[in-house]
């Protein structure tokens, strides 16, 4: 069975650093593409990054660029997100995502709250 | 940045309704948009990809047409489960936009 099981969310003050898992198991990991997905509270899904399953192509979304790194280790079949210089308005529900299209598959998310 | 349009962004409707729920894509996407349905709490669980293909698992009652830059997800008979939240998303080019949301409530 497939299952993503993200990590390390919590509170953390404007301007913190928090460093985001996804331990991935039930498929190879080191064959597919992952993406981070966030959430805030109430409003829609926003894309935020992409990582090939090599990590030889990266792309992050505008709001995130520059402050989020995202990495995987495949020996590890563990996805990351380092986020720096937190915002308030990155506070949000972070999933990882499997691939998009027939072979997607989301972790259950972990809970980001940036707050003073 | 390709944006995508959904509506309408809510709809008040009743069990065994036909429920339609339209995306428009700001340039053309192919066939690659996908159709989510999230419900409170939980993670979005895919029903349609490219733009047509039914997802192993998903009730045929949900069915997606369209290509190019309009999309269509059509529910033939609402059920009780189904009063959710429901997404477009692209997977043409970075950054893969989502559309904003369709909320189904009872009416």
């Amino acid at each position: 069975e497939v299952q993503l099981v993200e990590s390390g969310g919590g509170l953390v003050q404007p301007g913190g650093s928090l460093r985001l898992s996804c331990a991935a198991s039930g498929f190879t990991f080191s064959t597919y593409t992952m993406n981070w997905v966030r959430q805030a509270p109430g409003k829609g899904l926003e894309w935020v990054s992409y990582i090939s399953s090599s990590s030889t192509t990266i792309y992050y979304a505008d709001s995130v660029k520059g402050r989020f790194t995202i990495s995987r280790d495949n020996a590890k079949n563990s996805l990351y997100l380092q986020m720096n210089s937190l915002r308030d308005e990155d506070t949000a529900v972070y999933y990882c995502a499997r691939d998009f299209g027939a072979r997607v598959s989301w972790g259950q998310g972990t809970l980001v709250t940036v707050s003073s | 940045d390709i944006q995508m349009t959904q509506s309408p962004s809510s709809l008040s409707t009743s069990v065994g309704d036909r429920v339609t729920i339209t995306c428009r894509a700001s340039q053309s996407i192919s066939s690659y948009l996908n159709w989510y349905q999230q419900k409170p709490g939980k993670a979005p669980k895919l029903l349609i990809y490219t733009a047509s293909s039914l997802q192993s698992g998903v009730p045929s009652r949900f069915s997606g047409s369209g290509s190019g830059t309009d999309f269509t997800l059509t529910i033939s008979s609402l059920q009780p489960e189904d009063f959710a939240t429901y997404y477009c998303q692209q997977s043409y080019s970075t950054p893969y936009t989502f559309g904003q949301g369709t909320k189904l409530e009872i009416k």
